[in-house]
């Protein structure tokens, strides 16, 4: 079964330094988005790509989030500098395009822990 | 502004019972109702997806069903194992901006 790989599983970064997330999403898949999920709550759309172009990222803090899709197959997700609050579970999912029937295809995510 | 509410916040139950999971949403303008199952620490396994012009899907032990006219859906799990033990959750797709939108989830522990 074809699966949305993400890489790594877990990050414990210090407070200020940067890092980045790498998702491959199954083949095929125009449609990528990045969630964020904080313990204990649903995850919240972070950016959405048509293949490389951003379809929305208004819920992107831009400030010191960027993401990548250079090539419209895999996608970075860059924090730089890494504060407290980012602790969270960030999540990459994929879809077909315009797709409405088959839903969303998550990956494992990367737990990430700012100290 | 669309909300997803999930009741209970958590339970527990013996194994072997059969029990209802509750999803309530405000804009009844959706394409579907997803129910994801989340081990702790890990990603979202999709369980079951429900067009709006669908009443209920079903998948083994699960079912879930779909009132759009009253904002509900709930997701039956029938003879509870240990192993169901995880946090579900559920997301509607929103017709006005094609968004998707998570409730908090419910975690179920399933007593041996």
């Amino acid at each position: 079964e074809a699966e949305v790989a993400q890489s790594p599983r877990y990050k414990i970064t210090e407070k200020s330094q940067a890092v980045a997330f790498w998702c491959d999403p199954i083949s095929g898949h125009a449609t990528l988005y990045w969630y964020r999920q904080i313990l204990g709550q649903g995850p919240e759309l972070l950016v959405q790509f048509q293949d490389e172009s951003v379809v929305d990222d208004s819920q992107l803090p831009k400030d010191r989030f960027s993401a990548e899709r250079l090539k419209g197959v895999d996608s970075t997700l860059k924090i730089q500098p890494a504060e407290l609050g980012d602790s969270a579970m960030y999540l990459c999912a994929s879809s077909l395009v315009n797709d409405r029937v088959y839903g969303y295809t998550f990956g494992s995510g990367t737990r990430l822990t700012v100290v | 502004k669309q909300e997803v509410t999930q009741i209970p916040a958590a339970l527990s139950v013996p194994e072997g019972e059969n029990l209802v999971l509750n999803c309530s949403f405000t804009d009844s303008a959706i394409y579907n109702l997803q129910w994801f199952r989340q081990d702790p620490g890990k990603g979202l396994t999709s369980l079951l997806l429900i067009q709006s012009s669908q009443r209920e899907q079903t998948s083994g032990r699960l079912n879930a069903s779909l009132d759009k006219s009253s904002g509900r859906s709930t997701l039956y799990i029938a003879a509870s194992q240990p192993g169901d033990s995880a946090t579900y959750l559920c997301a509607v797709r929103r017709r006005r901006d094609d968004k998707i939108i998570f409730g908090k989830g419910t975690r179920l522990h399933i007593l041996p």
